[in-house]
């Protein structure tokens, strides 16, 4: 597609639930990275993919947040159990190459909200 | 973790006037990369500048780089209203692929 494109761009979620997230990058590009924006805040590296591999997962803050990516394209970010500490805005990001030396293109971002 | 410590935190000038952002870090990097965000929602690259550059321009915006104190720093000249956002800097380190950014600076332009 011509941009990053997430889904849902808002969820609301009651505690303890299971949420999904998705992240459909640019074509054609092989890296693509989740962070987590807490209202005001920076942006937290959560993991990053290469193709359909994860060098580095270092970000997960627990073992409720989980990731794939098929195909070399669609990613998934799953929370199981949410929390409220885990409402924030989740952004994907994907570039052309390891290393972003054109920088990132990022979609507009899933708001969760858990109640 | 963060990379970045960005100043000042918020920034409020009027339209016309220039606005000036600054970003330090405390690794060594490979690049360092300004992004714009409005409305707390999807960031916009703006510029990249590569470890062995010093200045870059592209239309308004200035960025410099010192490696030697591992500082940034953003410059947009005549701002417009519509440049009031959010600006962080990032930097890309070793073979991670990753980019860690800073914590941003509001910046507010008055019509």
């Amino acid at each position: 597609g011509a941009g990053v494109s997430q889904s849902p761009s808002n969820k609301v979620t009651e505690k303890g639930k299971d949420v999904e997230l998705r992240c459909d990058p640019i074509s054609g590009h092989t890296a693509l990275y989740w962070y987590r924006q807490s209202l005001g805040q920076g942006l937290e590296f959560l993991i990053y993919f290469q193709g359909n591999s994860a060098p580095d997962k270092s970000g997960l803050p627990s073992d409720r947040f989980s990731a794939e990516r098929t195909g070399g394209s669609v990613s998934t970010l799953t929370i199981q159990r949410t929390q409220q500490e885990d409402s924030a805005v989740y952004l994907c990001a994907s570039s052309s190459s390891q290393g972003a030396p054109l920088g990132y293109t990022f979609g507009s971002g899933t708001r969760l909200t858990v109640v | 973790s963060q990379q970045g410590e960005e100043d000042p935190q918020a920034l409020s000038i009027q339209e016309g006037e220039n606005a000036t952002m600054n970003c330090s870090y405390k690794t060594s990097i490979n690049n360092l990369q300004w992004y714009r965000q409005n409305s707390g929602r999807g960031l916009v690259h703006l510029i990249l500048i590569r470890s062995n550059e010093r200045e870059k321009h592209s239309g308004r915006l200035r960025v410099t780089l010192d490696t030697s104190k591992k500082s940034s720093s953003l410059l947009i000249t005549a701002s417009r209203a519509a440049d009031t956002a959010s600006y962080f800097c990032a930097t890309l380190s070793g073979n991670t692929g990753k980019l860690i950014f800073g914590q941003g600076t509001t910046l507010q332009v008055k019509p």
